[in-house]
């Protein structure tokens, strides 16, 4: 079974322009969670989908983050315009559907590094 | 928030060795799970062990919700056990799985 992929795995743009940072959760996985970790911080949650709807989008940082998901399924981040302190690592997880009140266990993604410059 | 603390935040050994990381929380949870970050920057499952004891080879886990922290525990350490090691929870009363990190513990295990 394919695992949380992350496309790119690396992206360096200039400030001002647009990237879109792509997550295909695992199948079958309800639930998608973008995180990131900037300049050696802790991880810290951006956001979260019970399938095509956003549930949490508390962590996000400002306007300039946009996440979808399209149909529940894959899930992409864009960030317009990047700003240097954008720079870092964007993790994505997914997990299964919450049973009886208990979450379940998230598994993650590579990570895209993404560097503005 | 609740707060998530790791210590040490460095740890270097040699191969062999055994080590004992630890993660206190500051707050109940509704999860607790162990990654290690290898040097591709990948975040490997370790454990998912809101509570209770688990072992996987030479690996094993022991979380003490009453008590607020959890243990990871690496013998007979190898090369390959470098990286960064983070412990994540799920607040309490939470009712999906949004994660909060420790800041991680570096290992560094020398042949």
């Amino acid at each position: 079974e394919a695992g949380v992929t992350q496309f790119p795995s690396h992206s360096v743009i200039e400030k001002g322009q647009t990237v879109t940072l792509r997550c295909d959760p695992i199948s079958g996985h309800d639930n998608l969670y973008w995180y990131r970790r900037v300049m050696g911080k802790e991880i810290k949650f951006l956001l979260h989908f019970v399938k095509e709807s956003k549930q949490d989008e508390s962590g996000m940082p400002n306007n300039r983050f946009l996440a979808e998901r399209t149909g529940g399924t894959y899930s992409t981040l864009k960030v317009q315009p990047a700003e240097l302190e954008d720079s870092g690592v964007y993790f994505c997880a997914s997990s299964q559907e919450s049973r009886w009140g208990l979450n379940t266990e998230a598994f993650f993604g590579q990570g895209t590094r993404l560097t503005v410059v | 928030g609740i707060q998530v603390e790791q210590s040490p935040p460095d740890l270097i050994l040699q191969e062999g060795a055994n080590s004992t990381l630890r993660c206190n929380f500051s707050d109940s949870v509704n999860n607790l799970q162990w990654f290690h970050q290898n040097p591709w920057g990948q975040l490997i499952n370790l454990f998912y062990i809101p509570s209770g004891t688990k072992q996987n080879g030479r690996l094993s886990a022991t979380t003490v919700a009453t008590e607020r922290y959890s243990l990871l525990y690496i013998s007979s350490s190898q090369t390959t056990d470098s990286g960064v090691y983070f412990c994540a929870v799920v607040a309490g009363g939470t009712s999906y799985g949004k994660l909060t990190f420790g800041q991680g513990t570096i290992l560094t295990v020398h042949p």
